[in-house]
């Protein structure tokens, strides 16, 4: 068990719509970064919280924000959807800000398809 | 703009062989790397990592080889083991928050009994 769960785990939008997905991170993890994996893709960075605030973003444009709660929860919001937003959306959390000897836990995503 | 690539999609090897997989990366700036295996229907989850200041990291029977000037590294896995058959991604970071890791596109390995 990872002790980080993501919902739904399928998500199917018409383009125009707006979307949220949700992520819940073990207890005490107060970073969470959201990843897109296109198909036969890696994962690509989105954008982290740490302790409620942003701390960096990727190259995504500002339709894709997120909120982190007090409770370890948070949340990916996109606007506007397009079709090239179908993907794997991956949630990770870290016990602070992770290092590299530690890396991330990541949920097992939510795949969201936008027709 | 991909700047870690891993160039094999798919690897098959024999139980008890080694395994190798292959990354590369072109920003030189990138001084962290991280492996992880990611098992269907599950999320990545962390293997190994190396900073650039080592050539070599070890972990049980994971080694990172890292070579700075050919911008490259490898994942060892001695002895392969059927449970090893997963896809694997290679990532790279600026600094050691791991912030932004950009990501490889993964190897698929497969481990034959």
């Amino acid at each position: 068990e990872t002790g980080v769960t993501q919902s739904p785990t399928h998500l199917i939008k018409t383009r125009g719509q707006q979307v949220t997905l949700r992520c819940s991170s073990q207890s005490g993890h107060n970073t969470v970064s959201w990843y897109q994996q296109a198909l036969g893709q890696g994962p690509q960075f989105i954008f982290q919280y740490y302790r409620e605030e942003e701390n960096g973003r990727g190259n995504f444009p500002p339709r894709f924000s997120g909120l982190q709660f007090p409770n370890y929860s948070s949340e990916l919001n996109v606007n506007a959807l397009e079709l090239d937003d179908s993907a794997l959306y991956l949630c990770a959390s870290s016990l602070e800000v992770p290092t590299v000897a530690r890396g991330y836990t990541f949920g097992s995503g939510t795949r969201l398809t936008v027709v | 703009d991909q700047q870690v690539k891993q160039n094999s999609p798919s690897l098959s090897v024999q139980e008890g062989r080694i395994s190798i997989l292959n990354c590369d990366y072109t920003n030189s700036m990138f001084d962290y790397f991280l492996w992880y295996k990611k098992y269907p229907a599950e999320g990545p989850t962390f293997l190994i990592s190396i900073s650039s200041i080592k050539d070599k990291n070890e972990d049980g029977r994971f080694t990172v080889f890292l070579n700075k000037s050919a911008k490259h590294l490898s994942l060892h896995i001695v002895p392969s083991q059927p449970g090893d058959s997963a896809v694997y991604f290679c990532a790279a970071s600026g600094d050691e928050s791991s912030n932004d890791m950009r990501f490889g596109a993964g190897t698929r390995l497969t481990v034959k009994p």
